[in-house]
């Protein structure tokens, strides 16, 4: 059971937009710690895409964009495509654990 | 640009201790404002945080492994290490080492991911 709950999957057709919910608590992104997310592409290495809630390295599209609020975080991909597909993983820090959390993963497939 | 390399046994016999080493290039590990992590993952399953270390010593360790697990640092060679006693076919897994980043003391974003090794647990 992950600290952070995600959903096991979303899908979308090329082009749609797509949200990713990551859901904490008051230890975590309640408390005001900061979200960060995660895409795996198959047989790869987790790669970050979004830092401090809705900040994009270098190199990744503004097609991905992240926010917070409350309890929660949110990551969007606007303009899906193929390469998209892949799993998504949210990642906070909790104070009562005195740990990194990550949440439980999500698979976008694109139909 | 900052690389990661993990190195260690594939294989590991039930009962005995899995050791991973990970080295770092292309960036100090005795820099402050990061912490260096070791994920696994299950397979098809989702990630899981083993544990961190700072570069002065200061480990976090999972509470699930806690009593099984230590990390290391060794700065004169920038690297560290895992070492997981009396392992289980449950800790067959894929094994990342990773770099994060800090900000007053707490783990941030993780910037930097080795690119991961299979470690099975079978006699």
């Amino acid at each position: 059971q992950s600290v952070l709950t995600q959903p096991p999957s979303v899908s979308g057709a090329p082009g749609q937009r797509v949200t990713i919910s990551c859901t904490g608590s008051n230890s975590n992104i309640g408390a005001g710690y900061d979200v960060h997310w995660y895409q795996q592409l198959p047989g790869t290495a987790p790669k970050l895409l979004i830092y401090v809630n809705s900040n994009r390295p270098s190199g990744v599209p503004d097609r991905f964009s992240g926010s917070k609020s409350g309890t929660s975080a949110s990551l969007a991909i606007t303009g899906l495509q193929a390469e998209d597909e892949a799993d998504y993983y949210c990642q906070s820090y909790d104070i009562s654990l005195s740990a990194v959390v990550f949440g439980g993963g999500t698979k976008l497939t694109v139909l | 640009q900052v690389q990661l390399q993990e190195s260690g046994p594939g294989l590991v016999k039930p009962s005995q201790t899995l050791s991973l080493t990970c080295t770092v290039s292309g960036g100090s590990i005795s820099s402050d404002g990061y912490y260096w992590i070791w994920i696994r993952q299950h397979p098809g399953k989702g990630l899981e945080w083993i544990g961190y270390i700072y570069y002065s010593g200061s480990t976090y360790y999972n509470p699930s492994l806690k009593s099984r697990i230590s990390l290391s640092v060794d700065t004169s060679k920038n690297q560290f290490s895992l070492k997981l006693r009396s392992a289980t076919a449950a800790d067959t897994a894929v094994y990342y080492c990773a770099r994060g980043l800090t900000s007053v003391d707490i783990p941030m974003d993780i910037d930097y991911w080795g690119q991961g090794t299979l470690v099975s647990v079978s006699s």
